[in-house]
């Protein structure tokens, strides 16, 4: 079963609010990533925080992990149009090298 | 800097048909991957090869082959398609260095009929 479970599963908004997508895992992790996809074109990394971390930053993204409750949140602040997508979690299994991805939050931001 | 690029983009085969979807990348990258995406899903991963030399099944290896032709290269193949593997299929590679931040191509969407 996967991993990394997102929600919610889609979200409107409008343009200049803020965007809140949660993932919650089930096993210990090396780190977790989110990532972006575009309509009909690949992921996108987009920031990663590691389970030593509590909180990560990057432009208008903010990344939250709570190892004890087993889940993360990214927020991007002030959204625009531009950042209607699909985000997924990844995470990171301690040592396995490989990444399992959840099904994805499905952002439309309205201008 | 082309990062990873599949081809085909876009292929239609029909049950029983074989092919092969091919992936090569240009960042050095150790570890390369094959996932699947079906509508409205998250990535399944098929088979990944930490290494050159190596392979290791995933969550879905079942009606597929790959084979780590270098460290450049990384294909994926069907020996007799079957419908439920119409899907679009990714391929993406990483440093061998914990992290696993993967880098991905386009993609090749596939229909089987």
């Amino acid at each position: 079963s996967q991993q990394g479970e997102e929600d919610p599963q889609a979200l409107s908004i409008q343009e200049g609010e803020n965007a809140t997508m949660n993932c919650s895992y089930k096993t210990s992790i090396n780190n977790l990533q989110w990532y972006r996809q575009n309509s009909g074109r690949g992921l996108v990394h987009l920031i990663l925080i590691r389970s030593n971390e509590r909180e990560k930053h990057s432009g208008r993204l903010r990344v939250t992990l709570d190892t004890s409750k087993k889940s993360s949140s990214l927020l991007i602040t002030a959204s625009r149009a531009a950042d209607t997508a699909s985000y997924f979690c990844a995470t990171v299994h301690t040592n396995a090298g490989k990444s399992t991805f959840g099904d994805g939050t499905t952002l439309t931001v309205k201008p | 800097n082309a990062g990873v690029t599949q081809t085909p983009k876009f292929q239609v085969l029909k049950t029983g048909q074989s092919m092969t979807l091919q992936c090569a990348q240009d960042m050095n990258h150790n570890s390369m991957y094959w996932y699947r995406q079906d509508p409205g899903m998250g990535l399944r991963l098929i088979y990944y090869s930490a290494s050159e030399g190596t392979t290791d099944k995933g969550e879905v290896p079942n009606g597929y082959n790959v084979s780590r032709l270098n460290k450049r290269e990384f294909s994926l193949r069907l020996e007799s398609a079957a419908p439920s593997q119409t899907s679009v299929y990714f391929c993406a590679s990483s440093e061998l260095d914990g992290l696993n931040i993967q880098y991905f191509g386009a993609g090749t969407r596939l229909s089987v009929l």
